[in-house]
């Protein structure tokens, strides 16, 4: 099974800010990534596919990057609706896994 | 409008068993296939099953497999998982969700159900 590690657990940010999220595969994990939002008491919604491919109607101020083990998600200004938990997963052989979620709390 | 709207969650024992139901609308349900993610209170989300949209192919993940089955109705537009040998470990709210590619298996995941509550407990 694949790992995905997240970091940090926790963001701590100001409406405004630049938000650099990591998630770190175990093993290669080619471009097949994405990234998801959920906030308190919501399903999550896809953001970006295919390590960098913006989902139907994500602002572009999300963007993703990386291949192989090295992934990173970034808002480039936050909105006060950023302000979430954003998990990754990857899609290896029917072994689908998520990482642990990474929280960008307001500072 | 994509709709997803599951049903069957509930307070079961140990051992027990539930069977989820998921009614889908507003896109040709057979022509994509479906998931269950699950996510148990205050913890991160985990995927649980699979099934291709004509139902011919299924997936699970290990910590269920044997236990759960995932099947689904074409002609009713509904997407099920029957849980056996239910765990305490089970416990979590369930979510149904949309691939988001038609005709393959993607298994990016652009429309989710409001998610039903499965609590495994004596």
């Amino acid at each position: 099974e694949i790992v995905l590690t997240q970091s940090p657990a926790t963001l701590s940010l100001s409406p405004g800010e630049r938000a650099t999220l990591s998630c770190r595969a175990s093993q290669s994990v080619s471009s097949y990534l994405a990234w998801y939002q959920q906030k308190p008491g919501q399903a999550p919604r896809l953001l970006i596919y295919d390590a960098s491919n913006r989902a139907t109607g994500i602002p572009a101020r999300f963007s993703g990057s990386g291949s192989g083990t090295d992934f990173t998600l970034t808002i480039s200004s936050l909105e006060p609706e950023d302000f979430a938990v954003y998990y990754c997963q990857q899609r290896s052989n029917w072994r689908i896994t998520f990482g642990g979620g990474t929280k960008v709390e307001i500072k | 409008e994509v709709q997803l709207l599951e049903s069957g969650g509930g307070l079961v024992q140990p051992g027990g068993s539930l069977r989820l139901s998921c009614a889908a609308s507003g896109f040709t349900f057979s022509s994509y296939a479906m998931s269950w993610v699950r996510q148990a209170p205050g913890k991160g989300l985990e995927w649980v099953s699979a099934i291709s949209g004509s139902g011919g192919s299924t997936y699970y993940a290990d910590s269920v497999k044997g236990r759960f089955t995932i099947s689904r109705d074409n002609s009713k537009n509904t997407l099920y998982l029957q849980m056996n040998s239910l765990r305490a470990e089970d416990t979590a709210v369930y979510y149904c969700a949309k691939d988001w590619a038609s005709g393959y298996s993607s298994s990016w995941y652009n429309y989710w159900g409001q998610g039903t509550l499965v609590t495994v407990s004596s």
